[in-house]
This record gives C-alpha cells, sequence and structure tokens, in this order.
C-alpha cells in the first residue's frame, strides 16, 4: 500500500500567478498520476508523470499550462500556469506501481483562483 | 479503455444492501472491472476488482454478469458512512495504467 501527501491542501490565489503543488509517496512507485476535479464533477486526468522523462498529457492539456516534474520515484509537482478562474477545481495526485491491483490517491488540492 | 454507464444517483437505507449497477457493454477480454469510491473532500479509494468470477472483500461484493456486460457492486449493510461517489471503471490489470473515470452513481445512505 501507499500513502500520498499533497501540498498545499487548498490556496487561495490571484489570476494570473502560478501555484506549484507537490505530491509525496511514502514508498517507491512506477507510475504518478495528476488529475483534476472541476466542482461537482468527476476526475479527469491531467497527466502521467514519468520518473526521468517528460511527462505524457492527455487530449486538451498542455505542459506550458501544467508543467509537472518527477524528480524520482517518490517525488512529483503539478504547476498550474497563469491561473485564471476557470482554473478553480481540486487537483489530485495518485500513485502505482506493477504489481499492484489498485492506484492509491492524494487528499487533492483545493485551488480558488479570484 | 472501455466506458461505462452507471445511474446517476441512489439511495439506500442504511443496515440495507446497497446494490450499484454497472453496464460495460464494450468490455474486451483482458480488461478487468474496478470499483472505486469517492467519499466527501477526499481522494478516491479502491474498493474491489474482477475479470468474470464474482469478488468478495471485507468491503463488498462484485457479481459480473456471465457476458462481462455488466456489473453490481453490492454493499452488504450500508452505513452512513458508505454515502458516496461510486466509480466503475473497466482497464487493463496493471498497477501501473492510467484510471479513466465516468460520471459515477451518487449514493446516499438513508437513517
Amino acid at each position: 500500500s501507499a500513502v500520498i501527501s499533497q501540498k498545499p491542501s487548498r490556496d487561495i490565489c490571484q489570476r494570473g500567478t502560478s501555484l506549484t503543488i507537490q505530491c509525496q509517496v511514502d514508498s517507491q512507485v512506477t507510475m504518478m498520476f495528476w488529475y483534476r476535479q472541476q466542482p461537482g464533477q468527476s476526475l479527469t486526468l491531467i497527466a502521467t508523470a514519468n520518473q526521468g522523462s517528460e511527462a505524457t498529457y492527455e487530449s486538451g492539456f498542455v505542459i506550458d499550462k501544467f508543467p509537472i516534474s518527477r524528480p524520482n520515484l517518490t517525488f512529483s509537482t503539478l504547476t498550474v500556469s497563469n491561473m485564471s478562474p476557470e482554473d478553480s477545481s481540486i487537483y489530485l495526485c495518485s500513485a502505482g506501481r506493477t504489481g499492484w491491483n489498485e492506484q492509491f490517491f492524494g487528499p487533492g488540492t483545493r485551488l480558488t483562483v479570484l | 479503455d472501455a466506458k461505462t454507464t452507471q445511474p446517476p444517483s441512489m439511495d439506500c437505507a442504511e443496515g440495507r444492501a446497497a446494490n450499484l449497477p454497472c453496464n460495460h457493454s464494450t468490455i474486451s477480454g483482458n480488461e478487468y472491472v474496478y470499483w472505486y469510491r469517492q467519499i466527501h473532500s477526499q481522494g478516491p479509494q479502491y474498493i474491489i476488482h474482477g475479470l468474470k468470477n464474482n469478488e468478495t472483500n471485507e468491503m463488498a461484493s462484485l457479481i459480473i454478469t456471465e457476458d462481462r456486460k455488466s456489473s453490481t457492486l453490492i454493499l452488504p449493510h450500508a452505513t452512513l458512512r458508505d454515502t458516496a461517489v461510486y466509480y466503475c471503471i473497466v482497464r487493463l490489470n496493471f498497477g501501473n495504467e492510467k484510471l479513466t473515470f465516468g460520471t459515477g452513481t451518487r449514493l446516499t445512505i438513508i437513517p
């Protein structure tokens, strides 16, 4: 199993600024993912954070807006750049490993952009 | 990943069995059925998964039809803490595979 923590848990930001969200896993994992959950909606995958290489983005998400780092097997960051009110969402990271049946999720970061 | 169809909402009386259906008519032979739930203000939590046989764990039971085109998640004795959004997902059984979430079923347990 894995325990995932995220920082910050919530933030209120001004439009045009950027916020970096950290995701820490308590054990080494193969894959880390970033999701967005807009108010009242389901989760949408933003990208897969690859260790040692560029992240793989889903359709509709681009690196300039959501740069991702994955420096090692337990840590990743997601930056929400040049924010607008439409970026107000919960951002969640998850982790999986070969041999595991399940993915584990962090508690999420609640972002409000004014 | 194959798509799934779930009812948007359901109610269940506390102490009763909650039966949550899911249709996945385009599931392929090597895809598994997974269930996750998301309690308010928390990240999703894994519940159970299966390929074609019925499965049971400490949280729930999963019944998959013989043609694998639908399944039912059963919470045998629902409590108020089971109030959550339940997601049925079909995917390959690799721990490093991404999850594609549908709209899920909002289950409300009524006292």
